[in-house]
């Protein structure tokens, strides 16, 4: 079945310093990828998301591109801000079935 | 557009007693709704498919007459959790899928069963 693998947290930053999140996945067929930010006690946000392979996803700074040759979609941010603390996940979106499969999701801290 | 509002936010029920969660399609309409648990630290697991008019598929696992999923309306699903224990304190959060707007979700439950 379908799965994500994501980098182990928790992620302590600096502000101002370059984040990475890895992600990689297994699906069968062509999923749509995505990143999604939990802020404490609050539900799910899209972050940003990629539908076909070599599609860019950003928002707020943040960028991932989904690469099909080594199934992964990483997560990077070129300058963190104590703002950006929150648990990032990472997600595929079943196109035909339309449930998502999330990966454990990474915890990040950043201090001023 | 394709909002999902789900209520409530917050919910402290007794042991034993049943509490239901709301999740509306507020600007378009949902077909197949999902339900997923979030444990303390933890990812997101799917729990069940809610499809309208017909009966949610279930997860491997997950107790379908605990959970009690109703879709009776294109822009209305419902979990129930029955019999509630403490062990079923967890973050709840439903989800929709838009062919324009892709997946979205609502901002999630949080049940605490004392």
């Amino acid at each position: 079945g379908d799965s994500v693998t994501q980098m182990e947290g928790p992620v302590t930053l600096s502000e101002e310093a370059f984040l990475t999140i890895n992600c990689t996945y297994t699906a069968t067929g062509y999923p749509s990828l995505f990143w999604y930010v939990q802020y404490p006690g609050e539900g799910l946000q899209l972050l940003l998301k990629a539908t076909k392979a070599d599609d860019k996803g950003s928002n707020k700074g943040f960028e991932a591109t989904y690469r099909k040759e080594t199934t992964s979609f990483h997560l990077e941010k070129g300058s963190v801000q104590v703002s950006d603390s929150a648990v990032y996940f990472c997600a595929l979106g079943d196109t035909n079935a339309g449930k998502s499969t999330f990966g454990d999701g990474t915890t990040l801290t950043v201090k001023p | 557009g394709a909002v999902v509002s789900q209520h409530p936010s917050r919910v402290i029920c007794k042991s034993g007693t049943s509490v239901k969660i709301e999740c509306r399609s507020l600007d378009f309409q949902a077909t197949t709704m999902f339900w997923y648990r979030q444990f303390p630290k933890q990812s997101l697991m799917l729990m069940a498919t809610s499809n309208e008019g017909s009966k949610a598929t279930y997860e491997q696992g997950v107790e379908k007459d605990k959970f009690l999923i109703n879709h009776a309306s294109l822009t209305l699903s419902t979990l129930t959790v029955t019999s509630a224990h403490p062990e079923d304190s967890s973050f709840y959060i439903c989800s929709a899928r838009t062919e324009s707007y892709g997946y979205t979700f609502g901002s999630g439950t949080r049940l605490t069963v004392v």
